[in-house]
């Protein structure tokens, strides 16, 4: 059974920096590219960065572009989001997701994480 | 990039079929038949119901279909039942940003 599990969610203040990590289980993780989407406080659905297989490609969405930074360790099956100068507006749910066979869609997904942006 | 726009609300009986729409540009929706639906139900993940446009994941009822035609993507539910009462979002890769896109969403509910 395929298993994400994100944690490292918490309150921080603007400016500040956190590190979100997912845990993967029941599935071959080296053989996928990995998703993080976020979701703001009764809003929709936001792609935020993704990394292939092996980690030798990542993307980001401008909202975030050169603040955070997606990577990932293979020999631990886990995922990580390195965020950097938060602001108000990154508060938000964080989900892993997990790339689906033929690529270009999200199959299983995480409960999330939550991350708040406060003074 | 923005977001692909979908109709906030739509809703429809028991038994009645309802379709989504989801409208984007050339460089996403119109570019790739890469189109995703994911339903959202208050306080879970999203769950992944149709895939490359017309897709059904094992598991998921042959009651959600989907489609698209030039820019826009649709998504019909027929047969309404209660528990189809959610958010839906749709996202298609696109080469704007060589990343995805969501849609707005639409609560969808079951009268």
């Amino acid at each position: 059974e395929v298993q994400l599990v994100e944690s490292g969610g918490v309150v921080v203040q603007p400016g500040g920096s956190l590190r979100l990590s997912c845990a993967a289980s029941g599935f071959t993780f080296d053989d996928y590219t990995m998703h993080w989407v976020r979701q703001a406080p009764g809003k929709g659905l936001e792609w935020v960065s993704l990394i292939s297989w092996d980690g030798g490609s990542t993307y980001y969405a401008d909202s975030v572009k050169g603040r955070f930074t997606i990577s990932r360790d293979n020999s631990k099956n886990s995922l990580y989001l390195q965020m950097n100068s938060l602001r108000t507006e990154d508060t938000a749910l964080y989900y892993c997701a997990k790339t689906g066979d033929t690529a270009y869609y999200f199959d299983y997904w995480g409960q999330g994480t939550l991350v708040t942006v406060s003074s | 990039q923005s977001a692909l726009t979908q109709p906030a609300s739509v809703s429809g009986s028991p038994g009645q079929s309802i379709t989504i729409s989801c409208t984007g540009t050339s460089s996403d929706i119109g570019g790739y038949n890469y189109v995703s639906w994911y339903q959202q139900h208050p306080g879970k993940a999203p769950k992944l119901m149709i895939y490359d446009v017309s897709n059904r994941p094992s598991g998921v009822s042959n009651r959600f279909s989907g489609s698209k035609s030039g820019n826009t993507a649709s998504l019909t539910i027929s047969g309404l039942q209660a528990e189809d009462e959610a958010d839906y979002y749709c996202s298609s890769y696109t080469s704007s940003s060589t990343g995805y896109v969501f849609g707005t969403g639409t609560k969808v509910t079951v009268l």
